[in-house]
């Protein structure tokens, strides 16, 4: 069964660094692309980072401005975001999500609640 | 950056309905475009794929058609568990834009 675990929300002030990580199990993880997506509360979904199943070919959204790193350890089945400059509109519930095909997300993880306030 | 619009943003049905959500995107993505439903608290699922192909598992009610810029989702028999809120999503090219959802409520 495919199961993709994040970790490393919480609550941070602004300005902050926060790094998440994601845990994969039950699939090939060095063959599949891996995308975080996030959702701010009662908002709806906003594509964040993409990272080539090599790790050799990275994409950011523009919002981001070079605040975020996307990367992973294919031989820990692990995804990881360090996200520094934190800023109130941050705050969102973020998944990774695993694909077959680059900018598809077949799998998700049940997400984990940043939270950027004073 | 390619902008996807859906129609409507929110639609009220009943069980064994047929229901259409329409998405738009702002330039043409071929048949890249992905279908997601989400229900409250829950991640979103992955139902169609590549414009008209159901995801594994997925029920046959649910179909997806369309091509360039111009997409529908169709539920031919509203059930009680399809009550929840849909997205498009193009991955012609990145960023891998969302639409703003469709929340399917029971009328």
């Amino acid at each position: 069964e495919v199961q993709l675990v994040e970790s490393g929300g919480g609550l941070v002030q602004p300005g902050g660094s926060l790094r998440l990580s994601c845990a994969a199990s039950g699939f090939t993880f060095s063959s599949y692309e891996m995308n975080w997506v996030r959702q701010a509360p009662g908002k709806g979904l906003e594509w964040v980072s993409y990272i080539s199943s090599s790790g050799t070919t990275i994409y950011y959204a523009d919002s981001l401005k070079g605040r975020f790193t996307i990367s992973r350890d294919n031989a820990k089945k692990s995804l990881y975001m360090q996200m520094n400059s934190l800023r109130a509109e941050d705050t969102a519930v973020y998944y990774c999500a695993s694909g077959w095909v680059r900018g598809r997300f077949d799998y998700w993880g049940q997400g984990t609640l940043v939270t950027v306030s004073s | 950056d390619i902008q996807m619009t859906q129609s409507p943003s929110t639609l009220s049905a009943s069980v064994g309905d047929r229901v259409t959500i329409t998405c738009r995107a702002s330039q043409s993505i071929s048949s890249w475009l992905a279908w997601y439903q989400q229900k409250p608290g829950k991640a979103p699922k992955l139902l169609i794929y590549k414009a008209s192909s159901l995801d594994s598992g997925v029920p046959s009610r649910f179909s997806g058609s369309g091509s360039g810029t111009e997409f529908t989702l169709t539920i031919s028999r509203l059930q009680p568990d399809d009550f929840a809120t849909y997205y498009c999503q193009q991955y012609n090219s990145p960023s891998y834009t969302f639409g703003q959802g469709t929340k399917v409520e029971i009328k």
